[in-house]
């Protein structure tokens, strides 16, 4: 089955700062999800990439998925502390029509 | 107009009970699924659930059934809880394709 590793396990930035969040797969990436999640909340959509290169923006998130379609990065520029949570990657391997989720990045941000 | 919405958002309970986990949504999704969330915030998917195929990770207690009355709802029935059982339960919906998935708020289970 499908394996995530997200990488840092945990952030700490000053608000203002630049932090980039990893996910590789073990495995070709048919879809990769960004999710992002408050405490005691549900999961909040971010975005999805298919493509190998691909990037996708929304505000000041980037997510990038490597043209081998193995690993992903999520930037977030200019963090600020609505940023903080818990950013999980997950990755559907088509056939199975299921999300795999990797061990998550806590980040938070200092003001 | 919540898309996936689980009910109840808080549950404890004392070990040994049954309870269920109800979970509805209005996006007319074909697949619907149940996660588990553990103290780790680690996401694990426990069942996928459409009108032909239910998958269950090897891994969840035959404690744990899904009940699907109609392809809208997929509720979340636990026998003789534990306290392992404690977590936060997530449902989701997705159609597949490049619709993504969505998720419910998420019911937060606790066992005493």
């Amino acid at each position: 089955s499908q394996e995530l590793e997200q990488s840092p396990q945990s952030l700490i930035v000053q608000e203002g700062k630049n932090l980039t969040i990893n996910c590789t797969s073990s495995k070709t990436l048919y879809g990769l999800y960004w999710y992002k999640q408050k405490y005691g909340e549900g999961l909040i959509f971010l975005m999805m990439l298919q493509k190998g290169g691909e990037e996708k923006s929304h505000e000041k998130i980037t997510a990038k998925l490597d043209e081998k379609k193995q690993q992903s990065s999520l930037h977030i520029t200019a963090s600020q502390p609505s940023h903080a949570g818990i950013y999980l990657c997950g990755a559907d391997e088509g056939s199975a029509r299921q999300l795999t989720f990797g061990s998550g990045t806590q980040l938070t941000v200092l003001p | 107009d919540t898309a996936v919405s689980q009910t109840p958002k808080y549950l404890v309970t004392q070990m040994g009970n049954d309870k269920s986990i109800k979970c509805e949504q209005n996006l007319g999704h074909d697949t619907m699924y149940w996660y588990k969330q553990d103290s780790k915030k680690f996401l694990k998917i426990m069942f996928s659930y459409n009108n032909k195929e239910l998958i269950i990770n090897e891994t969840v207690p035959n404690r744990f059934s899904p009940k699907s009355p109609d392809k809208a709802h997929l509720n979340l029935h636990i026998n003789s809880l534990e306290l392992g059982d404690s977590a936060v339960y997530f449902c989701a919906s997705s159609q597949g394709g490049s619709y993504g998935y969505t998720f419910g708020s998420g019911t937060r289970l606790t066992v005493v």
